[in-house]
């Protein structure tokens, strides 16, 4: 079993609808990042949060609105999606350190539609 | 700009055979990492192995080991004894020193038969 937690597991919304995944983890870890994946491509990074501080955002539209409430939970709230937003959001952690970054341990992931 | 190419979209492999999953990087960088994932259907990312830059042994954990060649800029991942559960997608990334990002490459999807 994963040991990140994404929730839900899928989700259809409107593009007029606010919505927002969530991602809790229990590993003491204080890095949380999340990835899109679209069918057949690899993950694309969309936000790093370092010891709670959003640290990394790599151009993501505004639709897109990260938070890290505390170092065990991850949320992304999404507004105003298009329908080229639907894929696979995945939520991983990983040690503080850097030497350690790319040990990532991934949730499941939430499937989002936008219709 | 670093740049991961993984030039196999699909293989197969007999169970119990071992497979050679190739992945080649570009980089300037002299200190970075190298790093194999297994993507299920379940979605879920599985980290699986890690070759740092400067290791001069190859790593292995387990059934995995990364074949390393730095001056050929490759990181193959060598699975030996496959099973049926080892059908899955496999991404190689890469990590600068000093940043979090990963670079994936676009996966090789393995299929493992009977």
């Amino acid at each position: 079993d994963t040991e990140v937690t994404q929730t839900p597991k899928h989700l259809v919304m409107g593009m007029t609808n606010k919505k927002s995944l969530k991602c809790e983890q229990h590993m003491g870890h204080r890095a949380m990042y999340w990835y899109k994946q679209k069918a057949k491509k690899p993950p694309e990074l969309m936000f790093v949060y370092s010891y709670e501080k959003l640290s990394i955002n790599e151009s993501v539209p505004s639709r897109f609105s990260p938070e890290c409430p505390n170092s065990s939970l991850l949320n992304l709230h999404l507004h105003a999606l298009q329908p080229e937003d639907s894929a696979l959001y995945l939520c991983a952690s990983s040690q503080g350190y850097l030497e350690r970054a790319g040990e990532l341990f991934f949730g499941e992931g939430s499937r989002l539609t936008v219709l | 700009a670093q740049k991961i190419t993984q030039t196999q979209p699909g293989m197969f492999v007999q169970e119990k055979e071992a497979v050679t999953l190739d992945c080649t990087y570009d980089t300037s960088d002299q200190s970075y990492g190298l790093f194999w994932y297994k993507q299920p259907s379940s979605g879920e990312m599985i980290f699986l192995i890690y070759q740092g830059s400067y290791d001069e042994q190859n790593a292995t954990e387990g059934r995995y080991s990364l074949n390393f060649q730095k001056a050929r800029k490759s990181a193959n991942l060598v699975i030996s004894a496959s099973q049926l559960g080892d059908s899955a997608m496999y991404f190689c990334a890469m990590r600068r020193t000093g940043r979090r990002a990963l670079t994936f490459g676009s996966g090789t999807r393995l299929q493992v038969q009977p």
